[in-house]
């Protein structure tokens, strides 16, 4: 169980497009997910935090304008990175939080499961 | 502030045990998640502790004392496919998770 998935895996795209990713929790209802962007050797850097039906929470440094997160349900959510540069060349990994998983004798883990990721290059 | 340390890299030998540590300062406490990650791959969940105590799951270890802000991962019988970096998180009061850098492990032969 757990399951998420991302899609596309791999994107290249030229300098000035738009590029959607899409995640989906398929096993489980997730009413909040998260948004990662992470450069090579370095940490998880997170993006955004998108709650089904409001308005996504973006972290810091983030511009909300370029990053475009839809929630619509509660399997799906989007980033639209919006004119893309080559800047924005990175891996984006979306996670989702299954906050009806219980474990015995510790209550909700609000355990964040990934998704496996898109690497986005653009030219 | 919130903070998660952990050692950058470290590495051992196959077959062998290692223990990866990790000190954490949050804002209030809800739990302590590891996390691998392979390169190239996203991370995938390994463990999740939020009582005091070692939570045994296979060939992996998860331990945990709240009182000293403190968590290991405890790897045995290591095989050259545990080489990944394995990612410490604490979750705070409003279960956001505060990431640490990650420590990439390296197993020798």
């Amino acid at each position: 169980g757990a399951v998420v998935s991302q899609h596309p895996s791999r994107v290249i795209c030229k300098s000035g497009t738009s590029v959607k990713i899409e995640c989906r929790s398929l096993d489980f209802q997730a009413t909040t997910m998260f948004w990662y962007r992470q450069f090579p050797k370095k940490s998880l850097m997170l993006m955004a935090t998108s709650n089904e039906g409001s308005k996504a929470t973006y972290e810091q440094g983030v511009e909300k304008d370029k990053f475009l997160i839809n929630h619509a349900s509660l399997t799906l959510s989007t980033l639209t990175v919006t004119s893309a540069h080559p800047e924005d060349s990175s891996f984006y990994i979306c996670s989702a939080k299954d906050g009806s998983r219980v474990v015995s004798g510790k209550g909700p883990t609000d355990t964040q499961y990934f998704g496996p990721g898109t690497r986005l290059t653009v030219l | 502030g919130q903070n998660i340390d952990q050692p950058t890299e470290m590495t051992a030998t196959e077959g062998a045990i290692v223990q990866i540590n990790c000190t954490y300062q949050t804002s209030g406490f809800n739990g302590l998640f590891w996390y691998q990650q392979h390169a190239g791959e996203a991370p995938t969940f390994l463990s999740y502790n939020v009582l005091d105590g070692l939570e045994e799951k296979g060939r992996f270890s998860s331990f945990l004392s709240r009182s000293k802000g403190y968590s290991y991962l405890l790897l045995k019988e290591l095989q050259m496919k545990d080489s990944a970096s394995y990612l410490c998180a604490g979750a705070d009061s409003n279960y956001q998770l505060i990431w640490g850098a990650g420590t990439k492990l390296i197993i020798k032969p």
